[in-house]
Protein backbone atom coordinates (compact mmCIF):
# COMPACT_ATOMS: atom_id res chain seq x y z
CA UNK A 1 0.00 0.00 0.00
CA UNK A 2 1.30 3.42 -0.85
CA UNK A 3 1.91 5.16 2.12
CA UNK A 4 2.59 8.81 0.73
CA UNK A 5 0.07 10.15 -2.22
CA UNK A 6 0.40 13.08 -4.29
CA UNK A 7 -2.78 13.03 -6.52
CA UNK A 8 -1.65 16.22 -8.50
CA UNK A 9 1.19 14.97 -11.04
CA UNK A 10 0.67 19.15 -12.69
CA UNK A 11 0.04 22.45 -11.20
CA UNK A 12 -0.03 26.04 -12.37
CA UNK A 13 -0.28 28.38 -10.59
CA UNK A 14 -0.31 32.41 -11.52
CA UNK A 15 2.32 34.90 -9.55
CA UNK A 16 1.58 36.23 -6.49
CA UNK A 17 -1.61 34.08 -6.26
CA UNK A 18 -1.45 31.13 -3.30
CA UNK A 19 -1.40 27.19 -4.01
CA UNK A 20 -1.64 24.30 -2.11
CA UNK A 21 -0.18 21.09 -2.66
CA UNK A 22 -1.94 17.94 -1.61
CA UNK A 23 -0.77 14.65 0.18
CA UNK A 24 -2.40 12.22 2.04
CA UNK A 25 -0.74 10.08 4.31
CA UNK A 26 -1.14 6.31 5.99
CA UNK A 27 0.48 5.18 8.87
CA UNK A 28 -0.09 3.11 12.31
CA UNK A 29 2.54 4.13 13.37
CA UNK A 30 1.56 6.95 15.80
CA UNK A 31 5.00 8.99 16.27
CA UNK A 32 5.82 10.21 12.63
CA UNK A 33 6.96 13.09 10.76
CA UNK A 34 5.99 15.00 7.47
CA UNK A 35 7.90 16.64 5.33
CA UNK A 36 8.06 18.70 2.53
CA UNK A 37 11.10 19.18 -0.54
CA UNK A 38 11.33 21.17 -3.24
CA UNK A 39 13.32 19.74 -6.12
CA UNK A 40 14.08 22.86 -8.49
CA UNK A 41 15.31 21.64 -12.47
CA UNK A 42 18.89 21.83 -11.57
CA UNK A 43 17.97 19.14 -9.26
CA UNK A 44 18.72 19.62 -5.70
CA UNK A 45 16.47 18.54 -2.96
CA UNK A 46 15.41 21.41 -0.51
CA UNK A 47 13.90 20.89 2.39
CA UNK A 48 10.98 23.34 3.27
CA UNK A 49 8.82 22.63 6.06
CA UNK A 50 8.01 19.60 8.55
CA UNK A 51 5.26 18.81 10.98
CA UNK A 52 5.62 16.26 13.68
CA UNK A 53 2.16 14.31 14.56
CA UNK A 54 1.48 15.44 18.03
CA UNK A 55 2.24 19.20 16.74
CA UNK A 56 -0.97 21.34 17.75
CA UNK A 57 -0.14 23.42 15.51
CA UNK A 58 -0.14 23.87 11.93
CA UNK A 59 4.16 24.13 10.95
CA UNK A 60 4.76 27.78 8.77
CA UNK A 61 8.30 28.52 7.30
CA UNK A 62 7.76 31.87 5.92
CA UNK A 63 5.63 31.72 2.47
CA UNK A 64 5.05 27.91 3.42
CA UNK A 65 2.67 26.46 6.07
CA UNK A 66 1.40 23.18 6.11
CA UNK A 67 -2.12 22.51 6.34
CA UNK A 68 -2.43 19.20 8.89
CA UNK A 69 -5.35 17.29 9.13
CA UNK A 70 -4.25 14.15 11.52
CA UNK A 71 -7.95 12.70 11.50
CA UNK A 72 -7.74 12.97 7.29
CA UNK A 73 -4.49 12.14 7.21
CA UNK A 74 -3.32 14.65 4.95
CA UNK A 75 -0.76 17.23 5.28
CA UNK A 76 -1.30 19.70 2.64
CA UNK A 77 1.90 22.07 1.50
CA UNK A 78 0.63 25.87 1.06
CA UNK A 79 2.50 28.62 -0.80
CA UNK A 80 1.30 32.01 -0.31
CA UNK A 81 2.39 34.74 -3.05
CA UNK A 82 3.78 32.26 -5.33
CA UNK A 83 7.20 33.28 -7.00
CA UNK A 84 8.77 32.81 -10.46
CA UNK A 85 11.01 30.59 -8.29
CA UNK A 86 8.96 28.31 -7.09
CA UNK A 87 8.09 26.40 -10.03
CA UNK A 88 9.31 22.68 -8.84
CA UNK A 89 8.54 19.55 -8.30
CA UNK A 90 7.58 19.30 -4.71
CA UNK A 91 7.61 16.38 -2.70
CA UNK A 92 5.96 15.29 0.35
CA UNK A 93 7.93 12.50 2.71
CA UNK A 94 7.06 10.67 6.38
CA UNK A 95 9.15 9.02 8.47
CA UNK A 96 7.82 7.01 11.26
CA UNK A 97 9.51 7.38 14.31
CA UNK A 98 8.14 4.29 16.45
CA UNK A 99 9.81 1.98 14.14
CA UNK A 100 13.33 3.03 14.12
CA UNK A 101 13.05 3.24 10.91
CA UNK A 102 14.62 6.92 9.92
CA UNK A 103 14.53 6.92 6.12
CA UNK A 104 11.92 9.05 4.53
CA UNK A 105 9.54 7.84 2.50
CA UNK A 106 8.21 9.94 -0.29
CA UNK A 107 5.23 10.51 -2.54
CA UNK A 108 5.83 10.63 -6.23
CA UNK A 109 5.69 14.53 -6.30
CA UNK A 110 3.76 17.33 -8.17
CA UNK A 111 5.38 19.41 -10.77
CA UNK A 112 4.28 23.23 -9.96
CA UNK A 113 4.51 25.80 -12.75
CA UNK A 114 4.53 29.35 -11.75
CA UNK A 115 3.09 31.52 -14.52
CA UNK A 116 3.70 35.66 -14.83
CA UNK B 1 30.51 25.81 2.56
CA UNK B 2 29.25 22.63 1.12
CA UNK B 3 27.38 20.52 4.39
CA UNK B 4 26.64 17.25 2.14
CA UNK B 5 29.29 16.53 -0.96
CA UNK B 6 28.68 14.32 -3.39
CA UNK B 7 31.30 12.84 -6.28
CA UNK B 8 30.92 12.80 -9.28
CA UNK B 9 28.08 14.99 -9.84
CA UNK B 10 28.04 13.37 -13.19
CA UNK B 11 28.86 9.98 -14.31
CA UNK B 12 28.44 7.75 -17.78
CA UNK B 13 29.71 4.32 -17.88
CA UNK B 14 28.95 1.37 -19.94
CA UNK B 15 27.44 -1.87 -18.75
CA UNK B 16 29.39 -4.51 -16.83
CA UNK B 17 31.53 -1.71 -15.89
CA UNK B 18 32.23 -0.87 -11.90
CA UNK B 19 31.75 2.16 -10.18
CA UNK B 20 32.00 4.41 -7.31
CA UNK B 21 30.32 7.67 -5.49
CA UNK B 22 31.32 9.15 -2.42
CA UNK B 23 29.86 11.23 -0.21
CA UNK B 24 30.82 13.42 2.52
CA UNK B 25 28.92 15.66 5.54
CA UNK B 26 30.15 18.11 7.46
CA UNK B 27 26.83 18.99 9.68
CA UNK B 28 28.12 16.40 12.38
CA UNK B 29 25.19 13.97 11.83
CA UNK B 30 25.41 9.81 12.87
CA UNK B 31 23.12 9.07 9.87
CA UNK B 32 23.56 8.96 6.71
CA UNK B 33 21.70 7.70 3.76
CA UNK B 34 21.55 6.46 -0.20
CA UNK B 35 18.36 7.56 -2.18
CA UNK B 36 17.60 6.24 -5.81
CA UNK B 37 15.45 8.57 -7.62
CA UNK B 38 13.84 7.11 -11.44
CA UNK B 39 13.92 8.62 -14.77
CA UNK B 40 9.71 9.11 -13.07
CA UNK B 41 11.56 11.14 -10.59
CA UNK B 42 10.19 8.61 -7.62
CA UNK B 43 12.81 8.58 -4.89
CA UNK B 44 13.41 5.64 -2.90
CA UNK B 45 15.55 4.81 -0.17
CA UNK B 46 18.69 2.18 -0.57
CA UNK B 47 20.38 1.95 2.64
CA UNK B 48 21.10 4.08 5.38
CA UNK B 49 24.45 4.18 8.14
CA UNK B 50 24.26 5.36 11.73
CA UNK B 51 27.71 5.84 12.69
CA UNK B 52 29.04 3.34 10.64
CA UNK B 53 26.45 0.45 10.98
CA UNK B 54 24.18 -0.81 8.53
CA UNK B 55 20.68 0.10 9.85
CA UNK B 56 18.69 -0.07 6.34
CA UNK B 57 19.21 -2.00 3.79
CA UNK B 58 16.31 -2.36 1.23
CA UNK B 59 15.47 -4.51 -1.35
CA UNK B 60 18.87 -3.55 -3.71
CA UNK B 61 20.83 -6.12 -5.75
CA UNK B 62 23.80 -7.30 -4.00
CA UNK B 63 25.71 -5.44 -6.80
CA UNK B 64 25.22 -2.48 -4.53
CA UNK B 65 27.74 -2.10 -1.57
CA UNK B 66 27.50 1.04 0.53
CA UNK B 67 30.57 1.24 2.65
CA UNK B 68 30.69 3.87 5.61
CA UNK B 69 34.45 4.70 6.76
CA UNK B 70 33.57 6.77 9.58
CA UNK B 71 29.91 8.65 10.35
CA UNK B 72 30.82 11.77 7.89
CA UNK B 73 31.40 9.77 4.75
CA UNK B 74 29.18 6.89 2.94
CA UNK B 75 29.97 5.75 -0.19
CA UNK B 76 28.39 3.30 -2.99
CA UNK B 77 30.05 0.91 -5.06
CA UNK B 78 28.16 -0.96 -7.81
CA UNK B 79 30.00 -4.15 -9.60
CA UNK B 80 28.43 -4.83 -13.09
CA UNK B 81 26.47 -2.08 -14.02
CA UNK B 82 23.36 -2.63 -15.83
CA UNK B 83 21.02 -0.28 -18.26
CA UNK B 84 18.35 -0.19 -15.34
CA UNK B 85 21.10 1.14 -13.17
CA UNK B 86 20.71 5.03 -14.72
CA UNK B 87 19.24 7.27 -12.22
CA UNK B 88 20.21 9.95 -9.88
CA UNK B 89 21.62 8.48 -6.26
CA UNK B 90 21.23 11.13 -3.68
CA UNK B 91 23.54 11.09 -0.53
CA UNK B 92 21.96 12.50 2.86
CA UNK B 93 22.57 12.82 6.41
CA UNK B 94 20.17 13.92 8.99
CA UNK B 95 20.85 12.90 13.22
CA UNK B 96 19.13 9.53 13.70
CA UNK B 97 16.71 10.84 16.65
CA UNK B 98 14.26 9.43 18.28
CA UNK B 99 10.08 9.52 17.72
CA UNK B 100 8.63 12.15 15.50
CA UNK B 101 11.60 14.60 16.32
CA UNK B 102 11.95 17.25 13.13
CA UNK B 103 15.61 15.46 12.35
CA UNK B 104 15.19 16.49 8.70
CA UNK B 105 17.87 15.03 6.27
CA UNK B 106 20.10 17.27 4.17
CA UNK B 107 20.73 16.10 0.77
CA UNK B 108 23.87 16.09 -1.43
CA UNK B 109 23.44 16.99 -4.55
CA UNK B 110 23.02 13.84 -6.36
CA UNK B 111 24.99 11.63 -9.03
CA UNK B 112 23.42 11.01 -12.32
CA UNK B 113 24.28 7.57 -13.06
CA UNK B 114 23.85 6.87 -17.19
CA UNK B 115 24.65 3.39 -18.09
CA UNK B 116 25.04 2.54 -21.81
Amino acid sequence: AQKITQTQPGMFVQEKEAVTLDCTYDTSDPSYGLFWYKQPSSGEMIFLIYQGSYDQQNATEGRYSLNFQKARKSANLVISASQLGDSAMYFCAMREGGTGRRALTFGSGTRLQVQP
Amino acid sequence: DTAVSQTPKYLVTQMGNDKSIKCEQNLGHDTMYWYKQDSKKFLKIMFSYNNKELIINETVPNRFSPKSPDKAHLNLHINSLELGDSAVYFCASSHLGRGQGRYEQYFGPGTRLTVT
